[in-house]
């Protein structure tokens, strides 16, 4: 059974990178068609899809809103995808989720990581 | 960027069928047949439990259904358990972006 677990640090100061990273047990992230993408969910607010990566490593899309400020990426022999946001500020204190996508023929994210708490403060 | 609509809360006595309604607009759901729809225990990773409007990934107990109608997706909880008393979300693909949208879930309370 695949499981996503995030992992990064819980606090990060304003104007600071933001870098979490997502391993994946129980299945290589390379296999069959599918998208590594990332969600965040502020508190007591809904879920914002921030962007996504394809098991090739493109193509890459993130939200329009917040792609200035993205990079996401995927590394195969570590079977992790990552994902980095620069100048944070307090929006973007969250709740971040890693997730498996299909896109296409069917539509879904399965599984989801348990999430990782991100507060910015100084 | 658009939102879907949940309502915050639905309950029910065991046994009973809930219905939860997600609204959307001619943008998202009424486009594409993208609706997927997830539980979430506190504390908990989301999880899949339809996608693409109807379709029940394996696993999922068949008390969970989809549907659609126009602009609007539905899950409806049949026979319902104290195991579903959970929070509840549903997403959409946009149309002509790259982007998913979210609601803010309906939390489930069986009495």
């Amino acid at each position: 059974q695949m499981q996503l677990q995030e992992s990064g640090p819980g606090l990060v100061k304003p104007s600071q990178t933001l870098s979490l990273t997502c391993s994946v047990s129980g299945g290589s992230i390379s296999s069959g068609s599918y998208y590594w993408s990332w969600i965040r969910q502020p508190g007591g607010k809904g879920l914002e899809w921030l962007g996504r990566v394809h098991t090739t490593g493109r193509p890459i899309m993130y939200s329009p809103s917040l792609e200035s400020r993205l990079t996401i990426s995927i590394d195969s022999s570590k079977n992790q995808f990552s994902l980095e946001m620069t100048s944070v500020t307090s929006t973007d204190s969250a709740m971040y989720y890693c997730v498996r996508e299909r896109l296409g023929a069917e539509n879904w994210f399965d599984p989801w990581g348990q999430g990782t708490l991100v507060t910015v403060s100084a | 960027q658009s939102v879907l609509t949940q309502p915050a809360s639905v309950s029910g006595s065991p046994g009973q069928s809930v219905t939860i309604s997600c609204t959307g607009s001619r943008n998202d759901i009424g486009a594409y047949d993208t609706v997927s729809w997830y539980q979430q225990y506190p504390g908990k990773a989301p999880r899949l439990m339809i996608y693409d409007v109807d379709f029940r990934p394996s696993g999922i107990s068949s008390r969970f259904s989809g549907s659609k109608s126009g602009s609007t997706a539905f899950l409806t909880i049949s026979g319902l358990q104290a195991e579903d008393e959970a929070d509840y979300f549903c997403a959409s693909y946009i149309k002509s972006s790259t982007l998913y949208v979210f609601a803010s879930g309906t939390k489930v309370t069986v009495l």
